[in-house]
This record gives structure tokens, C-alpha cells and sequence, in this order.
């Protein structure tokens, strides 16, 4: 199947900088990319939706002057969490439809980035 | 508006034993439907899915499952369960603009 890369996979971080986490589409091009986030022993929560050349899609009571979503290119898109907090620490996990390959939906999903704000 | 259920948050089973992970959606389309499992600390794995062609659906690693349209189920299984096979377990649908609702998961615990 497709493969997606996130980077970092671990990013420790102190209280109010920002960090960034990159998601990649290594061996397709993805117009669209999701980001979800994922607490301890939760399930994934979509946070946005992010479209190549235009500005991504927020889901309800996700703050999007402080998760930037940049989708400068076919096979790559960033999340930026600014002003980090202690809550913001949480699993992140990026995916990407390969709708040349799987015109039926299915998602390739990126290994994750753990943040953890001090 | 499309939704999951996972009726079990955990699932303990002695090793050899049938898996039964259980699963109930909602949604308003021809949903597509799938099951991911994530060991701890690791990225999602798809480990099969139904797209409207047969309702039963065989994945990797010995699991499958059966699309129950008048039940609206999507229930997992296996036959005998292997220490390996313990993680979190997903149910997932999607509709047609690609947008994917998760279950709140299910924890599987296999015993020796």
C-alpha cells in the first residue's frame, strides 16, 4: 500500500514555543490529508482537513490560530501547534487517500508524533 | 451524519481462543467500512476493509469480518487468538468525501 511519513515522531517541547509536524505522501500525490489527534487510550479525533493550495478545514472546537495547517505541495502538509501548553501533549497522527490506488476511501495513516509539552 | 460503536471498550480472551470484537455504524450512505488495530506506541494498520462487495471480508493476520446491512454491523473475528494479537482495535467508517469517524476503540488482552 501507500506510504505516509510524519516527522518527528517525538518532539519534547517547553510551555508557549511552537513546534512543527511535517506529513508526507511518499509514493503518491495527496490533495487532501487529515489530521487527527489522539489522547491516552482515546480514539482518534479529527482535528482538520487539509487541501492542497487552499486553506484547510477546521473541525468544531479546534482552534485554528493555534494549530496552523500549511498544504504547500502534492506530498506534503504541516501542522504547527503554536504557543504549546501542557494540553496540547497528545498523539498526532496524519492521513492521506491514494485515490488513483484505493478509489474506495481507504486512508494510509502515518506512524504518529507524540508532543509532549513541559 | 455517520457514526460507531464499539460495544466493548475490552476484550479479554485466553490464547486459542475466538476473537469477537464487536462493532455498530450509522450513516446516512453506502458507507465504507474498516477495521485498524494499533499495537502501543505504533501507527495505525489496516487490517481490512468493506467497500460494497462481498459482506464477508477476510483481512490479514487470520482476522475477517461480516457487513450486516439490516443490523448495521461490522463485527471482527478470528478463530484462535495469538499473543501478538493483543492491541487497539478500531472500527472505522467513512463516507463519500473521505471522511473517516472512528470508534472509541476496543482493548484486546490476550492471556497464555
Amino acid at each position: 500500500g501507500a506510504v505516509v511519513s510524519q516527522h518527528p515522531s517525538w518532539v519534547i517541547c517547553k510551555s508557549g514555543t511552537s513546534v512543527k509536524i511535517e506529513c508526507r505522501s511518499l509514493d503518491f500525490q495527496a490533495t487532501t490529508m487529515f489530521w487527527y489527534r489522539q489522547f491516552p487510550k482515546q480514539s482518534l479525533m479529527l482535528m482538520a482537513t487539509s487541501n492542497e493550495g487552499s486553506k484547510a478545514t477546521y473541525e468544531q472546537g479546534v482552534e485554528k490560530d493555534k494549530f496552523l495547517i500549511n498544504h504547500a505541495s502534492l506530498t506534503l502538509s504541516t501542522l504547527t501547534v503554536t504557543s504549546a501548553h501542557p494540553e496540547d501533549s497528545s498523539f498526532y497522527i496524519c492521513s492521506a487517500p491514494d485515490r488513483d490506488r484505493t478509489p474506495y476511501n481507504e486512508q494510509f495513516f502515518g506512524p504518529g508524533t507524540r508532543l509532549t509539552v513541559l | 451524519a455517520q457514526s460507531v460503536t464499539q460495544l466493548d471498550s475490552h476484550v479479554s480472551v485466553s490464547e486459542g481462543t475466538p476473537v469477537l470484537l464487536r462493532c455498530n455504524y450509522s450513516s446516512s450512505y453506502s458507507p465504507s467500512l474498516f477495521w485498524y488495530v494499533q499495537h502501543p506506541n505504533k501507527g495505525l494498520q489496516l487490517l481490512l476493509k468493506y467497500t460494497s462487495a462481498a459482506t464477508l471480508v477476510k483481512g490479514i493476520n487470520g482476522f475477517e469480518a461480516e457487513f450486516k446491512k439490516s443490523e448495521t454491523s461490522f463485527h471482527l473475528t478470528k478463530p484462535s487468538a495469538h499473543m501478538s494479537d493483543a492491541a487497539e482495535y478500531f472500527c472505522v467508517v467513512s463516507n463519500a468525501g473521505n471522511m473517516l469517524t472512528f470508534g472509541g476503540g476496543t482493548r484486546l488482552m490476550v492471556k497464555p
